[in-house]
């Protein structure tokens, strides 16, 4: 258990559709960082934040947008679902702003029909 | 931007040595990590590479060399639980960091 939890473990939803999943980061770590992973295209970063503020952005697509609370708890937003956005979904938090040891939740399977 | 490459599968004997290649064409380099992922669950850190150089810890190791753009995952004394896809990602520096991952390498352990 890394100490990562995310929600949900599953979701199924259709296209055209808007879904949110939660992250909430390992006690002390102020950077969490979102990852999507499909079978033909690995584990790709979408974005980071640190303490509120976003730090990063990799291939992260117009119709997602991610924030980071206070509480320091993150969520990724995804809106006009296509069948291509189905993938994994990895949280991953760290200590400080740089990517040195990343540790990462158990991921939520999206599935869009 | 950054290029990773690491070869899609690799098997090996249980109780012996394996060496995982990854090279890696980037701006901006700082560091590469590797990254241990059994199939429908999360990544495990392994390491992370920022010097030239060796680093043992344990069973496995990793070398980095900055020059030449590579580096490799040494699994010694293998064992069945080893199987799983091993990734290497590179970190760039110059204000904000981002991480690349490869595609992974699938190692399966056989008898």
């Amino acid at each position: 258990d890394s100490g990562v939890t995310q929600t949900p473990k599953h979701l199924i939803t259709a296209t055209g559709q808007r879904v949110t999943l939660r992250c909430s980061p390992r006690s002390g770590d102020l950077s969490v960082y979102w990852y999507q992973q499909s079978l033909d295209q690995g584990l790709q970063f979408l974005i980071q934040y640190y303490n509120g503020e976003e730090r990063a952005k990799g291939n992260i697509l117009e119709r997602f947008s991610a924030q980071q609370f206070p509480d320091l708890h993150s969520e990724l937003n995804l809106s006009s679902l296509e069948l291509g956005d189905s993938a994994l979904y990895f949280c991953a938090s760290s200590v400080g702003d740089t990517a040195y040891e990343q540790y990462f939740g158990p991921g939520t399977r999206l599935t869009v029909t | 931007g950054q290029n990773i490459d690491q070869p899609t599968e690799m098997t090996a004997t249980e109780g012996a040595i394996v060496q995982i290649n990854c090279t890696y064409q980037t701006s901006g380099f700082n560091g590469l990590f590797w990254y241990q992922q059994h199939a429908g669950e999360a990544p495990t850190f392994l390491s992370y590479n920022v010097l030239d150089g060796l680093e043992e810890k344990g069973r496995f190791s990793s070398f980095l060399s900055r020059s030449k753009g590579y580096s490799y995952l040494l699994l010694k004394e293998l064992q069945m639980k080893d199987s799983a896809s091993y990734l290497c990602a590179a970190s760039n520096s110059g204000g904000y960091q981002k991480v690349t991952f490869g595609t992974g390498t699938k190692l399966q352990v056989i008898p």
